[in-house]
């Protein structure tokens, strides 16, 4: 069974360009969840997806958006880039949906998309 | 609001050693909470989890029981190896399950 796919893993770019990352999740979940890394934030929730609607959002700038497909694959995209984007974007997807067992959600991640910013 | 503390890294260990990695919580109602594993270069995976109070979840000879009385969610192993160096997170998972917000990570490091 393939794992979550993020593309690209490296990426390379300047101050004010726009950005886009790329997840598969695994076949068969249906949320798909996106997750900012930096050595002094820690990781930081963005925002989470499931049946190509943003059902939660992070404390993040309209800068950071996201989108999921009816195939499931989700992107994000962060426009006019801040040196402080610099950031490891993690995704993760996850088979349930809601309910009282929906808290015990678990979630598997890509290997993540390392954005720098010069 | 949520909340999740865990303790301050690094922490250097010889192997065979015994490993406790506290973490503590904030939270209303009944959270989940986890313990995600980071293996340098590449993304987290799932150590163990428990859903309610005096749960304990158990992987690869890691423990943690989830106390209420004491919001702690601590990560335990007896014995470690050099093969466990890596950054442990705890995380404490919303009701919706559709966020996991995530202490800030205990980076372990095992000598043989």
């Amino acid at each position: 069974k393939a794992g979550v796919t993020q593309t690209p893993r490296y990426l390379i770019k300047t101050r004010g360009q726009q950005v886009t990352l790329s997840c598969s999740p695994i076949s068969g979940h249906r949320s798909v969840s996106w997750y900012q890394q930096t050595p002094g934030q820690g990781l930081q929730f963005l925002f989470e997806y499931f049946s190509e609607t943003q059902r939660n959002k992070g404390n993040f700038p309209g800068r950071f958006s996201g989108r999921q497909f009816s195939n499931s694959r989700s992107e994000m995209n962060v426009s006019t880039l801040e040196l402080g984007d610099s950031a490891l974007y993690l995704c993760a997807s996850s088979p349930r949906t809601s309910g009282p067992a929906a808290g015990a959600n678990v979630l598997t991640f890509g290997a993540g998309s390392r954005l720098t910013v010069l | 609001g949520n909340s999740v503390t865990q303790m301050e890294g690094p922490v250097t260990l010889s192997e065979e050693a015994f490993l406790t990695i506290n973490c503590t919580y904030t939270a209303t109602g009944y959270p989940s909470l986890f313990w995600y594993v980071q293996y340098p270069g590449e993304g987290l995976q799932l150590l163990l989890k428990a859903t309610k109070a005096d749960d304990k979840g158990s992987n690869k000879g890691f423990e943690a029981t989830y106390r209420k009385e004491t919001t702690s969610f601590h990560l335990e192993k007896g014995s470690v190896q050099v093969s466990d160096s890596a950054v442990y997170f705890c995380a404490l998972g919303n009701q919706a399950g559709t966020a996991l917000i995530f202490g800030k990570g205990t980076t372990l490091s095992v000598s043989s």
